[in-house]
């Protein structure tokens, strides 16, 4: 059974630093054809990519966020880990980490498979 | 502001038929790369609902299709069902975007 799981505070201050983790299970983060990425969703609003990571340690983020993103992976654990530094309270929404099929042209990097997601609030 | 653009809103009476469209550019649709939809349940993750313009996981039913034309793709839902009411994002490839990867701005589905 492929799955994946979101874990992280519930609660950041502002300014501070935000660190998820997406422990997967059934696949693993060496398969050339696979990748993690993280999406997140602002409450009441559209979803929002931010960055994803592949097996060869491709990692791309969005430019909106670029300068405060930070993507790994541990594959010893099975973790993909997302930081973002200087949180603001627009940052706060639920957080979902879903499985990118890399594909080929013209079927390239879609989700099919996502995690239940995390809340995070930001507040002082 | 969204690279691809859905209608906020659509609504539909049980066992009618509603449409979902989503257009984008040279840099995404137009150039050739597939449009893949998402169905949101409130308070649940997205799930995958078709992919590849056209493709449909295992366990989706056939009352959902994709289409994909130029710069635009579109989503059709027939039979409408009370569990249908959900939000649905469309999302491609772009080559201008860091990451190369574009959501829609999510349409809203209310099954009257």
């Amino acid at each position: 059974q492929v799955t994946l799981k979101e874990s992280g505070p519930v609660l950041v201050k502002p300014t501070e630093t935000l660190t998820l983790t997406c422990t997967v299970s059934g696949f693993s983060l060496n398969n050339p054809k696979l990748g993690v990425s993280w999406i997140r969703q602002p409450p009441g609003k559209a979803l929002q990519w931010l960055a994803h990571i592949f097996s060869n340690d491709e990692k791309s983020y969005s430019a909106s966020l670029k300068t405060r993103l930070r993507i790994s992976r541990d594959t010893s654990k099975s973790q993909v880990v997302l930081t973002m530094t200087n949180t603001d309270p627009l940052d706060a929404g639920t957080y979902y980490c879903a499985r990118v099929q890399r594909g080929g042209f013209p079927v390239v990097n879609y989700f099919d498979l996502w995690g239940q997601g995390t809340v995070v609030t930001v507040s002082p | 502001q969204s690279v691809l653009t859905q209608p906020p809103s659509v609504s539909g009476a049980p066992g009618q038929s509603v449409t979902i469209s989503c257009t984008g550019s040279s840099s995404n649709i137009g150039a050739g790369y597939a449009v893949h939809w998402y169905q949101q349940v409130p308070g649940r993750a997205p799930k995958l609902l078709i992919f590849g313009n056209t493709n449909r996981p295992s366990g989706v039913p056939d009352r959902f299709s994709g289409s994909k034309s130029a710069t635009s793709a579109s989503l059709a839902i027939t039979g409408l069902q009370p569990e249908d009411e959900a939000d649905y994002y469309c999302q491609s490839y772009d080559y201008m975007l860091s990451g190369s990867t574009a959501f829609g701005g999510g349409t809203k589905l209310t099954v009257l």
